[in-house]
Protein backbone atom coordinates (compact mmCIF):
# COMPACT_ATOMS: atom_id res chain seq x y z
CA UNK A 1 0.00 0.00 0.00
CA UNK A 2 1.56 3.33 -0.97
CA UNK A 3 1.74 5.69 1.97
CA UNK A 4 3.25 9.40 1.21
CA UNK A 5 4.84 11.41 3.91
CA UNK A 6 5.32 15.10 4.05
CA UNK A 7 7.84 17.21 6.61
CA UNK A 8 7.55 19.47 8.08
CA UNK A 9 4.06 19.57 9.12
CA UNK A 10 4.36 23.19 9.69
CA UNK A 11 6.66 25.84 8.71
CA UNK A 12 6.78 29.49 9.40
CA UNK A 13 9.30 31.60 7.14
CA UNK A 14 9.09 35.56 6.91
CA UNK A 15 8.50 36.92 3.71
CA UNK A 16 11.09 37.08 0.82
CA UNK A 17 12.88 33.46 2.05
CA UNK A 18 13.31 30.24 -0.25
CA UNK A 19 12.01 27.50 0.95
CA UNK A 20 11.43 23.58 0.40
CA UNK A 21 8.58 21.55 1.23
CA UNK A 22 9.24 17.75 1.40
CA UNK A 23 6.98 14.59 -0.11
CA UNK A 24 7.97 11.20 0.50
CA UNK A 25 6.52 8.10 -0.98
CA UNK A 26 6.82 4.53 -0.21
CA UNK A 27 6.13 3.15 -3.62
CA UNK A 28 8.13 3.90 -6.36
CA UNK A 29 5.99 2.67 -8.75
CA UNK A 30 3.98 6.22 -9.49
CA UNK A 31 2.49 6.98 -12.39
CA UNK A 32 2.81 10.82 -11.61
CA UNK A 33 2.95 13.31 -8.50
CA UNK A 34 1.14 15.84 -8.01
CA UNK A 35 1.81 18.65 -6.20
CA UNK A 36 -1.69 21.21 -5.00
CA UNK A 37 -2.73 24.16 -2.62
CA UNK A 38 -5.66 24.23 -0.36
CA UNK A 39 -6.74 27.34 1.39
CA UNK A 40 -8.52 27.38 5.08
CA UNK A 41 -11.75 25.90 4.38
CA UNK A 42 -11.71 25.70 0.50
CA UNK A 43 -11.42 22.79 -1.79
CA UNK A 44 -7.70 21.49 -3.60
CA UNK A 45 -5.82 23.80 -6.29
CA UNK A 46 -3.86 22.11 -8.49
CA UNK A 47 -0.22 23.86 -8.79
CA UNK A 48 2.07 20.96 -10.42
CA UNK A 49 2.05 17.62 -11.73
CA UNK A 50 5.16 15.61 -12.39
CA UNK A 51 4.61 12.96 -15.03
CA UNK A 52 6.98 9.82 -13.55
CA UNK A 53 9.68 10.81 -16.44
CA UNK A 54 10.06 13.39 -15.73
CA UNK A 55 12.85 15.22 -13.06
CA UNK A 56 10.67 18.64 -12.56
CA UNK A 57 8.64 21.02 -13.37
CA UNK A 58 8.32 24.85 -13.10
CA UNK A 59 5.34 27.20 -12.65
CA UNK A 60 6.05 30.66 -11.75
CA UNK A 61 8.23 30.92 -8.59
CA UNK A 62 7.47 26.60 -7.98
CA UNK A 63 9.57 24.05 -8.96
CA UNK A 64 8.47 20.96 -8.35
CA UNK A 65 10.71 17.81 -8.61
CA UNK A 66 10.95 13.72 -8.20
CA UNK A 67 13.54 11.29 -7.78
CA UNK A 68 11.32 7.91 -8.07
CA UNK A 69 14.49 5.90 -6.78
CA UNK A 70 14.82 7.76 -3.61
CA UNK A 71 10.85 8.16 -3.17
CA UNK A 72 10.96 11.78 -2.89
CA UNK A 73 9.70 15.19 -4.23
CA UNK A 74 10.15 18.45 -3.55
CA UNK A 75 8.57 21.91 -3.89
CA UNK A 76 10.75 24.70 -4.48
CA UNK A 77 8.82 28.22 -3.50
CA UNK A 78 11.17 31.31 -4.67
CA UNK A 79 10.83 35.28 -2.77
CA UNK A 80 7.86 33.37 -0.41
CA UNK A 81 4.92 36.07 -0.26
CA UNK A 82 2.08 36.38 2.66
CA UNK A 83 -0.05 35.42 -0.44
CA UNK A 84 1.66 31.78 -0.22
CA UNK A 85 0.26 30.93 2.82
CA UNK A 86 -1.80 28.17 2.76
CA UNK A 87 -1.17 24.21 3.09
CA UNK A 88 0.71 22.22 0.32
CA UNK A 89 -0.19 18.76 -0.14
CA UNK A 90 1.52 16.12 -2.29
CA UNK A 91 -0.57 13.39 -3.89
CA UNK A 92 1.04 10.17 -5.72
CA UNK A 93 -0.99 8.49 -8.62
CA UNK A 94 0.44 4.68 -8.67
CA UNK A 95 1.10 3.01 -12.16
CA UNK A 96 -1.43 0.10 -13.43
CA UNK A 97 -5.26 0.22 -12.86
CA UNK A 98 -5.57 1.77 -9.53
CA UNK A 99 -6.32 5.49 -10.40
CA UNK A 100 -6.55 6.74 -6.57
CA UNK A 101 -4.17 9.20 -5.50
CA UNK A 102 -2.89 8.76 -2.24
CA UNK A 103 -2.23 11.52 -0.47
CA UNK A 104 0.18 13.03 2.06
CA UNK A 105 -1.19 14.81 5.32
CA UNK A 106 0.01 18.27 3.93
CA UNK A 107 2.74 20.89 5.43
CA UNK A 108 0.78 24.11 6.66
CA UNK A 109 3.03 27.58 5.52
CA UNK A 110 2.60 30.57 6.62
CA UNK A 111 4.05 33.31 5.49
CA UNK A 112 5.16 36.76 8.06
CA UNK A 113 5.25 40.00 6.82
CA UNK B 1 -20.11 25.09 -15.47
CA UNK B 2 -16.28 25.58 -15.46
CA UNK B 3 -15.51 24.03 -12.07
CA UNK B 4 -16.60 21.16 -9.83
CA UNK B 5 -19.38 22.28 -7.77
CA UNK B 6 -20.58 20.26 -4.83
CA UNK B 7 -23.77 20.44 -2.75
CA UNK B 8 -24.50 21.73 0.02
CA UNK B 9 -21.08 23.29 1.32
CA UNK B 10 -22.73 22.59 4.85
CA UNK B 11 -24.57 20.48 6.04
CA UNK B 12 -25.28 19.94 10.29
CA UNK B 13 -27.27 16.79 10.97
CA UNK B 14 -28.15 14.31 13.97
CA UNK B 15 -26.94 10.79 14.74
CA UNK B 16 -28.67 8.21 12.84
CA UNK B 17 -29.98 10.48 9.81
CA UNK B 18 -29.62 9.56 6.21
CA UNK B 19 -27.74 12.34 4.36
CA UNK B 20 -26.84 13.23 0.37
CA UNK B 21 -24.29 15.40 -1.00
CA UNK B 22 -23.78 16.37 -4.68
CA UNK B 23 -21.14 16.43 -7.09
CA UNK B 24 -21.53 18.15 -10.29
CA UNK B 25 -18.28 17.41 -12.30
CA UNK B 26 -16.77 19.59 -14.74
CA UNK B 27 -18.80 18.80 -18.24
CA UNK B 28 -16.40 16.24 -20.12
CA UNK B 29 -14.73 14.74 -17.66
CA UNK B 30 -15.51 10.38 -17.30
CA UNK B 31 -13.67 10.07 -14.54
CA UNK B 32 -15.08 11.33 -11.03
CA UNK B 33 -13.70 10.84 -7.46
CA UNK B 34 -15.37 11.10 -3.89
CA UNK B 35 -12.40 11.64 -1.07
CA UNK B 36 -12.86 12.68 2.50
CA UNK B 37 -10.70 14.91 4.64
CA UNK B 38 -10.57 14.82 8.18
CA UNK B 39 -8.93 17.83 10.14
CA UNK B 40 -5.25 18.27 9.65
CA UNK B 41 -5.10 15.31 7.26
CA UNK B 42 -4.85 14.64 3.68
CA UNK B 43 -7.59 13.43 1.90
CA UNK B 44 -8.26 10.01 1.67
CA UNK B 45 -9.79 8.18 -1.19
CA UNK B 46 -13.66 6.61 -1.21
CA UNK B 47 -14.74 5.83 -4.75
CA UNK B 48 -14.19 5.84 -8.42
CA UNK B 49 -16.25 6.40 -11.20
CA UNK B 50 -15.85 5.61 -14.86
CA UNK B 51 -18.62 6.62 -16.56
CA UNK B 52 -22.20 5.28 -15.22
CA UNK B 53 -20.20 2.33 -12.84
CA UNK B 54 -17.75 2.02 -9.74
CA UNK B 55 -14.26 0.95 -11.09
CA UNK B 56 -13.00 0.94 -7.38
CA UNK B 57 -15.20 1.32 -4.55
CA UNK B 58 -12.49 -0.08 -2.01
CA UNK B 59 -12.01 3.76 0.10
CA UNK B 60 -15.62 3.46 1.14
CA UNK B 61 -15.42 2.71 5.08
CA UNK B 62 -18.65 0.50 5.48
CA UNK B 63 -21.86 -0.41 3.86
CA UNK B 64 -23.60 2.66 5.18
CA UNK B 65 -21.51 4.70 2.75
CA UNK B 66 -23.02 4.23 -1.01
CA UNK B 67 -22.43 6.51 -4.15
CA UNK B 68 -23.65 6.84 -7.54
CA UNK B 69 -23.61 7.88 -10.73
CA UNK B 70 -26.79 6.80 -13.03
CA UNK B 71 -26.39 9.11 -16.10
CA UNK B 72 -22.60 9.84 -16.04
CA UNK B 73 -21.96 13.16 -15.05
CA UNK B 74 -23.83 14.08 -11.65
CA UNK B 75 -22.90 11.79 -8.65
CA UNK B 76 -24.72 11.67 -5.36
CA UNK B 77 -22.84 10.22 -2.01
CA UNK B 78 -25.33 8.95 0.16
CA UNK B 79 -24.47 8.22 4.26
CA UNK B 80 -27.39 6.11 5.83
CA UNK B 81 -27.65 6.14 9.68
CA UNK B 82 -24.51 8.56 10.65
CA UNK B 83 -22.69 8.94 12.67
CA UNK B 84 -20.27 11.12 14.84
CA UNK B 85 -17.16 10.01 12.93
CA UNK B 86 -18.44 10.66 9.82
CA UNK B 87 -18.27 14.54 10.47
CA UNK B 88 -16.00 15.57 7.70
CA UNK B 89 -15.11 17.45 4.21
CA UNK B 90 -16.33 15.39 1.19
CA UNK B 91 -14.37 16.13 -1.68
CA UNK B 92 -15.54 15.88 -5.03
CA UNK B 93 -12.82 15.43 -7.73
CA UNK B 94 -13.13 14.99 -11.80
CA UNK B 95 -10.67 14.22 -14.56
CA UNK B 96 -10.33 13.63 -18.12
CA UNK B 97 -6.43 12.64 -18.06
CA UNK B 98 -5.75 10.12 -15.60
CA UNK B 99 -4.42 11.04 -12.33
CA UNK B 100 -4.74 14.79 -13.37
CA UNK B 101 -7.82 15.86 -10.81
CA UNK B 102 -9.77 18.91 -10.47
CA UNK B 103 -11.46 19.26 -6.96
CA UNK B 104 -14.72 20.83 -6.20
CA UNK B 105 -14.52 23.14 -2.24
CA UNK B 106 -16.10 20.03 -0.63
CA UNK B 107 -19.02 19.36 1.50
CA UNK B 108 -18.46 19.76 5.01
CA UNK B 109 -20.61 17.21 7.57
CA UNK B 110 -21.41 17.85 10.90
CA UNK B 111 -23.15 15.02 12.80
CA UNK B 112 -24.20 15.90 16.39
Amino acid sequence: KQEVTQIPAALSVPEGENLVLNCSFTDSAIYNLQWFRQDPGKGLTSLLLIQSSQREQTSGRLNASLDKSSGRSTLYIAASQPGDSATYLCAALLSGSARQLTFGSGTQLTVLP
Amino acid sequence: GAGVSQTPSNKVTEKGKYVELRCDPISGHTALYWYRQSLGQGPEFLIYFQGTGAADDSGLPNDRFFAVRPEGSVSTLKIQRTERGDSAVYLCASSLIPGELFFGEGSRLTVL
